[in-house]
Order: structure tokens, then sequence, then C-alpha cells
């Protein structure tokens, strides 16, 4: 069936660093591609996204970048700061069903 | 706006026990969805309605049964809750067309014993 990957499941870094994840999906009929943030506790929010026809999309400090060709897709969050620490899932959408990444656990080291 | 409201936040059953967990938006949204989330396996699909009056099984439908009550509600219910349904439940809803993103309810924490 479909999946998506996600690597890593735990990233630390310091603030101010850069963090990057990555994420491989393998339904083709994939054309939108979510990535949500979840606090402790609290629900997934949708932080940034991306549609098949574009490669690379930014938002002040978090970017995302896609490969429809190698179905790889990543967020680049910049200038790291304690309250991005959070986990973070990517996902991959066909019609109406979205199928999520396992999530990475992100610290941000003060 | 309330967004996508869910009842109850917390929750524990017997084994046996039936519940049903609520679910309800204000965005007119003609898509609703039930998500599981278990540690280390993300968000699993159990259910959803693409529009008023439609059901599907998604991913992890066994054990469970839904109804799309109206446009605005969309209800999950176990008819004998099993240990392995103790999860964090997600309803969920988006724009219909598969270029949108979800916005969650709170979610409901189910301990089944």
């Amino acid at each position: 069936g479909e999946n998506v990957e996600q690597h890593p499941s735990t990233l630390s870094v310091q603030e101010g660093d850069s963090a990057v994840i990555k994420c491989t999906y393998s339904d083709s009929a994939s054309n939108y591609f979510p990535w949500y943030k979840q606090e402790l506790g609290k629900r997934p929010q949708l932080i940034i996204d991306i549609r098949s026809n574009v490669g690379e999309k930014k938002d002040q400090r978090i970017a995302v970048t896609l490969n429809k060709t190698a179905k790889h897709f990543s967020l680049h969050i910049t200038e790291t700061q304690p309250e991005d620490s959070a986990v973070y899932f990517c996902a991959a959408r066909g019609g109406f069903k979205t199928i999520f990444g396992a999530g990475t656990r992100l610290f941000v080291k003060a | 706006n309330a967004g996508v409201t869910q009842t109850p936040k917390f929750q524990v059953l017997k084994t046996g026990q039936s519940m049903t967990l609520q679910c309800a938006q204000d965005m007119n949204h003609n898509s609703m969805y039930w998500y599981r989330q278990d540690p280390g396996m993300g968000l699993r699909l159990i259910y959803y309605s693409a529009s008023e009056g439609t059901t599907d099984k998604g991913e992890v439908p066994n054990g469970y049964n839904v109804s799309r009550l109206n446009k605005r509600e969309f209800s999950l219910r176990l008819e004998s809750a099993a240990p392995s349904q103790t999860s964090v439940y997600f309803c969920a809803s988006s724009e219909e067309g598969g270029n949108y993103g979800y916005t969650f309810g709170s979610g409901t924490r189910l301990t089944v014993v």
C-alpha cells in the first residue's frame, strides 16, 4: 500500500542552527504535500504545504522542497528557536486520503 | 469560530464496552476524517467522509463504525472496545478535493482496560 517514510525520527540542534527533515512517498498519484507541527499534548497544525506543480516554497524561516521525479520532499527550518521544539509530520495526499509519515521529534537547545 | 470540536477529551473504557466519539466542524467543509495516533506510528486513517452522505474505510477500519450525521457532524463508534484501541483519536476536516490541508480537533485520549 501507499506509505510515507520520514527521517530522522529524532533531531537535536542548537538554537540558531538549521534543521532539515526528509520524506519519501510511494504513491505516484500524490499531488499535495503538507507539513504539520504538533506540540506536546496538542493537535497537529498545518504550518506549510506544497503542491505538485511547485518545486519550492518559503514562508519566513520555513521552506519546503519537492522532487516529484525522486518522490522526495523536505522541510527546512532556519535560525531555529526553542519554540520550534515539537513533533513534525510530513504527509502526502492524493484525492481524499492523506498518508502521514511517522514524525520527527525536534529538540532545539537554547 | 470554534473550528473542529471533539468530545470527550478523555475516556476510560473497560474491554467490551461501547462508546461514540463526537466531532463537529463549523467551517462548512465537505470532507471529514477520523485518525488515530499511536507512539512512533504517526497518524493512521480510520474512516473518512468525502461529503455528506458518504463514508469510506481508511487504513485501519476494523473495530470501528462511523456516521456522517449531517455536513457538520461525523461520529466514530467503538462497538466493543479492545485494549488495542487505546490511542489518541483526532477528527479533522478539509475543503473538498485533494489540495487542501486539514484542520484538526483537539483529540480524544482513550484508554481501554
